[in-house]
């Protein structure tokens, strides 16, 4: 079963804190993306890639940044976590190449629920 | 890519076939509708998606209207494991663009 998976199910940290969150796809998908999802504010996007060492910023990337060293591999790194980065994380990829290899859907990891503390 | 309207809720007895709307009145040629869907404390899953022919897989069908402004997802046989928010968004198959989520309808199934 094709699968996106994410390191931590549930994460604390301190403010402060350098965090990693480390995504890792299997189906091998070109496109990558970091979404996060707060109560009554839906799912928004965090950053994207496109290819290795590709980074496109989405909505709402002030506080985050991100790495794609191979292709399978998407991290999102809050470089000074701060309480109102607590959310649930969630990295999604896609396949967007030539062809029609699938339906280009999104495919979702289970999250990462991120407290600040 | 374009904008959807779904209901904010809605809910559907056990067994019987929920129909979940959209509207997508903006929706230009080269956009496909798609659905996912997120139960709780789980990423969201894709669920089926067209362009304007009626489509069928496993989990769903879905209707777009002639003019497709508006689409309907049909979940045949509802069960408690539908409880889910269910999302319809619109993009261009060929874009490499990323899905903005809306505020998606939530489905209660009630036994």
């Amino acid at each position: 079963d094709v699968k996106v998976t994410q390191s931590s199910r549930y994460l604390v940290k301190r403010t402060g804190e350098k965090v990693f969150l480390e995504c890792v796809q299997d189906m091998d998908h070109e496109n990558m993306f970091w979404y996060r999802q707060d109560p009554g504010l839906g799912l928004r996007l965090i950053y994207f890639s496109y290819d290795v060492k590709m980074k496109e910023k989405g909505d709402i990337p002030e506080g985050y940044s991100v790495s794609r060293e191979k292709k399978e591999r998407f991290s999102l790194i809050l470089e000074s976590a701060s309480t109102n980065q607590t959310s649930m994380y969630l990295c999604a990829s896609s396949f967007e190449g030539q062809g029609n290899r699938g339906s280009r859907s999104y495919t979702f990891g289970s999250g990462t629920r991120l407290t600040v503390v | 890519d374009a904008k959807t309207t779904q209901p904010t809720s809605m809910d559907c007895a056990e067994g019987r076939a929920a129909n979940l709307p959209c509207n997508h009145s903006t929706i230009s040629g080269n956009e496909y509708v798609y659905w996912y869907r997120q139960i709780h404390s789980q990423g969201p899953q894709y669920i089926i998606h067209g362009l304007k022919n009626n489509e069928t897989n496993e989990m769903a069908s879905l209707i777009i209207t002639e003019d497709r402004k508006s689409s309907t997802l049909i979940l045949p046989h509802a069960t408690l494991r539908d409880t889910a928010v269910y999302y319809c968004i619109v993009r261009a198959y060929s874009s490499a663009s990323k899905i903005i989520f809306g505020s998606g309808t939530r489905l209660s199934i009630r036994p």
